[in-house]
């Protein structure tokens, strides 16, 4: 596709449920990211892949949190026991380089009641 | 955490007036990017300015970077109703990913 595809747009999780959250970068981009943001916020850093390799989860709130990309390209954010203070909008990135422009997708909207 | 902070907070200008948002940010930094986002939208990049760049012009946008003061301004000249969005610097330093702000959330009023 011609940009970064996440799914679904919106999900709405009663609490303790697992969610799992998908992105598709742009084709060929080795860098993917994953951002939370909470309403009336900027983006908040969780964690980066560099092709199928997790080089950074600092930003991971709680052990609750996983990501993968197991091929490389694809990467799914899972959220497990789901928490009241988990909802925000979730947002994905891709870019050819971790120094260059990020293109970002549309986001989940992720609220658990 | 949160390396930038724009200021202001919230804007609100006329159609064809100006608007002027700073970020300003705490470590040294491989580049700085402004970011656009609309209301239950992604975020579209719209400028990066490298360190060692001073200004650096795209359309009707104008960034400049002041590394001395780690600060920068993007400037956005004859506003449109449709520039309203919110407004995000964000850095790069070494291997980091980007950084985000808090935003400036402009308005142009028609």
């Amino acid at each position: 596709g011609a940009g970064v595809s996440q799914s679904p747009r919106y999900k709405v999780a009663k609490r303790g449920q697992d969610v799992a959250l998908r992105c598709d970068p742009i084709s060929g981009h080795v860098s993917l990211f994953w951002y939370q943001q909470a309403l009336g916020q900027g983006p908040e850093f969780l964690t980066y892949f560099q092709n199928e390799a997790q080089l950074d989860k600092s930003g991971l709130p709680s052990d609750r949190f996983f990501a993968e990309r197991p091929e490389g390209s694809v990467s799914t954010l899972k959220i497990q026991r789901t928490q009241q203070e988990d909802s925000a909008v979730y947002l994905c990135a891709s870019s050819g380089g971790v120094n260059t422009e990020a293109f970002f997708g549309q986001g989940t909207r992720l609220t658990v009641v | 955490s949160q390396q930038g902070e724009e200021d202001p907070q919230a804007l609100s200008i006329q159609e064809g007036e100006n608007a002027t948002m700073n970020c300003s940010y705490k470590t040294s930094i491989n580049n700085l990017q402004w970011y656009r986002q609309n209301s239950g939208r992604g975020l579209v990049h719209l400028i990066l300015i490298r360190s060692n760049e001073r200004e650096k012009h795209s359309g009707r946008l104008r960034v400049t970077l002041d590394t001395s003061k780690k600060s920068s301004s993007l400037l956005i000249t004859a506003s449109r109703a449709a520039d309203t969005a919110s407004y995000f610097c964000a850095t790069h330093s070494g291997n980091t990913p980007l950084v985000f702000g808090k935003g400036t959330r402009l308005s142009v009023i028609a």
